[in-house]
């Protein structure tokens, strides 16, 4: 079955640290793995897109890992802000699973001062 | 970058009413748009997805002759509610696919609430 699973499911830090959240997936073959950011009540935000030969890929202070074989990503946050309070949602595309767009339940992160 | 933008940003209905939702997408043409519900603390679940110029496809379970979907345009998808119920009330999300990876990009959401 294909699934896409978030840890932690929420996280609370202080504002200024780093934080990593993680992304385990079973789709199989996929198309490419991206990260979204949602915050209340809007759309989710396109962080990153990476298609399965690429490790690694930074939008600012959000810096994302992919590892294929075994079927893992990360989302780095680096010197976390107020405004980085939101829902991380990882995604992989997998046409050929029937399904275009497979969503993790997100991870929600709050950044205290 | 591809902007994405939904009408009305939120709407308060009585039961038993219609609601139409537009889906626009603003400097790009989208031959494919799709629409989501999202519950509290749930992720987002794709309802249908909706072709320029065909009908949408529906996923399992979801009543295509109550949540109807015009495709009219390449840059305007909308839905329906029609005889919305209590249980309809949900933030109602849509996106519209583009580019090299078939990117799909997020409207801001529709929050509805049916009394």
């Amino acid at each position: 079955k294909n699934q896409v699973e978030q840890s932690p499911q929420s996280l609370i830090i202080l504002e200024g640290k780093n934080c990593t959240l993680q992304c385990n997936y079973t789709v199989s073959p996929f198309s490419n793995l991206r990260w979204y950011k949602q915050d209340t009540g809007r759309g989710p935000v396109s962080l990153t897109i990476m298609t399965f030969s690429e490790n690694t890929k930074s939008n600012g202070r959000y810096t994302a890992t992919l590892d294929a074989d075994t079927k893992q990503s990360s989302l780095h946050i680096t010197a976390s802000q107020l405004s980085d309070s939101a829902s991380y949602i990882c995604v992989v595309s997998a046409p050929q699973a029937g399904t275009a767009l497979i969503f993790g339940k997100g991870t929600t992160l709050s950044v205290s001062s | 970058g591809a902007v994405v933008s939904q009408h009305p940003s939120w709407v308060i209905c009585k039961s038993g009413t219609s609601v139409k939702i537009e889906c626009r997408s603003l400097d790009f043409q989208a031959t494919t748009m799709f629409w989501y519900r999202q519950f509290p603390k749930q992720s987002l679940m794709l309802m249908a997805t909706s072709n320029e110029g065909s009908k949408a496809t529906y996923e399992q379970g979801v009543e295509k002759d109550k949540f109807l979907i015009n495709h009219a345009s390449l840059t305007l998808s909308t839905l329906t509610v029609t005889s919305a119920h209590p249980e309809d009330s949900s933030f109602y999300i849509c996106s519209a696919e583009t580019g090299y990876y078939n990117e799909q990009f997020f409207g801001p959401g529709t929050r509805l609430t049916v009394l």
